[in-house]
């Protein structure tokens, strides 16, 4: 069965912290592996990721994906409170009842 | 260019009622999807529609269906409710169908308290 699996389940920081979220996944047919934030209801697009070894980044949010260990890392430096916010990750496939397969979430909270 | 819009945004209903729920995706996009939401579970996938036509469904019963119509906007319906479909319904779009799109749009839900 395909599955994606995002750790921890929560997390709580203090601003300033780094933090590392983690997505492992075992699917077939992957296509790209997609982190999303998720603030209040509508979930926001922040990386693709197709190849390995490959870091996107945006400000103080990077991310990387290894596809010969079947992870990805999404990490967030000098964290705000404007960060709090659950992070979704999915893997996108090429084929299959089930077009993306998401996590249930890494629910960050950043207090001051 | 407008979002995706869900409405309602809140619902409240009693079991054995049913609902539908709209979506009109972003001016352009041809792809609708469906996910629920629970805290349990995450973000299960629904079906997908695109070009009028349903490309794929997850594994939810039969109570759980939806439509698309010529100009893009779809509505999902809910018979016999149950006290479990109390959840966030999330709608996105793409230009593609899922599996060749490169990123979804979602819109802000619609929330329902099945009761």
């Amino acid at each position: 069965e395909d599955k994606v699996v995002q750790s921890p389940l929560s997390l709580v920081v203090h601003e300033g912290d780094t933090v590392t979220l983690n997505c492992s996944y075992e699917v077939t047919n992957f296509r790209s592996l997609l982190w999303y934030k998720q603030e209040k209801k509508a979930p926001t697009f922040l990386f693709m990721l197709t190849s390995s070894g490959i870091e996107k980044k945006s400000g103080r949010l990077s991310s990387i994906l290894d596809k010969k260990e079947l992870f990805s890392i999404l990490n967030i430096t000098a964290t705000q409170t404007g960060d709090s916010a659950i992070y979704l990750c999915a893997v996108l496939r090429n084929s299959g009842n089930t077009p993306l397969v998401f996590g249930k979430g890494t629910r960050l909270s950043v207090i001051a | 260019k407008a979002g995706v819009t869900q409405t309602p945004r809140y619902l409240i209903k009693t079991r054995g009622q049913q609902v539908t729920l709209s979506c009109s995706p972003i001016s352009g996009h041809r792809s609708v999807s469906w996910y629920q939401q629970t805290p349990g579970q995450g973000l299960q996938f629904l079906f997908e529609y695109f070009s009028e036509t349903q490309r794929n469904k997850g594994n939810f019963p039969g109570r759980f269906s939806g439509r698309q119509f010529s100009n893009s906007r779809s509505e999902m319906n809910v018979s016999t409710l149950e006290l479990g479909d109390s959840a966030l319904y999330l709608c996105a779009s793409s230009l593609a169908p899922q599996g060749a799109a490169e990123k979804l749009f979602f819109g802000s839900g619609t929330q329902l308290s099945v009761l």
